[in-house]
């Protein structure tokens, strides 16, 4: 596609719930970042994918995070037993190769009740 | 510590004023990117300055890198009320991992 799209835009859950984040990057870029932004503050970096290497996952706050990227294109961000304090907008980022700029998505905001 | 940071937290102008905001680091990069972002959505890339360039411009938009200061300035010449915006520098360090680490922005207001 044209640009980085993030799915859902919105999303409720109640506390306890699991949710799945998607996001599908711009077509052949190998690179590919989450990041998560509470109501105004900066990036918190979440994880980050580089072609076929071993993620780095150094930034997930928990193990009720986990992501994963099939086939080097769609990335799933997954939230287990949501926290009322996992409530902020997770955005999605990719770029051709490292030492690019990046193109992000739209985010998805989750709100966890 | 946060790697970057950015100054002032907040600025107001008036249309037509420059605006400055600063970023500083704290280890060698290898690149420094500058970010806009409107309403607390996605993030529009500005510029890419590589450790071994000086100054880049785009447009109304200047950045200068100072690496033996460790720090950059993003400039917007001419504001419009369109640059009402908040303003991210990020760094990709080897020391970081060489993955793209955000400052907390900087919160730009062009009043018309």
């Amino acid at each position: 596609g044209a640009g980085v799209s993030q799915s859902p835009s919105n999303k409720v859950t109640e506390k306890g719930k699991d949710v799945e984040l998607r996001c599908d990057p711009i077509s052949g870029h190998t690179a590919l970042y989450w990041y998560r932004q509470s109501l105004g503050q900066g990036l918190e970096f979440l994880i980050y994918f580089q072609g076929n290497s071993a993620p780095d996952k150094s930034g997930l706050p928990s193990d009720r995070f986990s992501a994963e990227r099939t086939g080097g294109s769609v990335s799933t961000l997954t939230i287990q037993r949501t926290q009322q304090e996992d409530s902020a907008v997770y955005l999605c980022a990719s770029s051709l190769a490292r030492g690019n700029g990046y193109t992000f998505g739209s985010g998805t905001r989750l709100t966890v009740v | 510590s946060q790697q970057g940071e950015e100054d002032p937290q907040a600025l107001s102008i008036q249309e037509g004023e420059n605006a400055t905001m600063n970023c500083s680091y704290k280890t060698s990069i290898n690149n420094l990117q500058w970010y806009r972002q409107n309403s607390g959505r996605g993030l529009v890339h500005l510029i890419l300055i590589r450790s071994n360039e000086r100054e880049k411009h785009s447009g109304r938009l200047r950045v200068t890198l100072d690496t033996s200061k460790k720090s950059s300035s993003l400039l917007i010449t001419a504001s419009r009320a369109a640059d009402t915006a908040s303003y991210f520098c990020a760094t990709d360090a080897r020391e970081y991992g060489n993955k793209l680490v955000f400052g907390a922005g900087t919160i730009l207001r062009v009043k018309s």
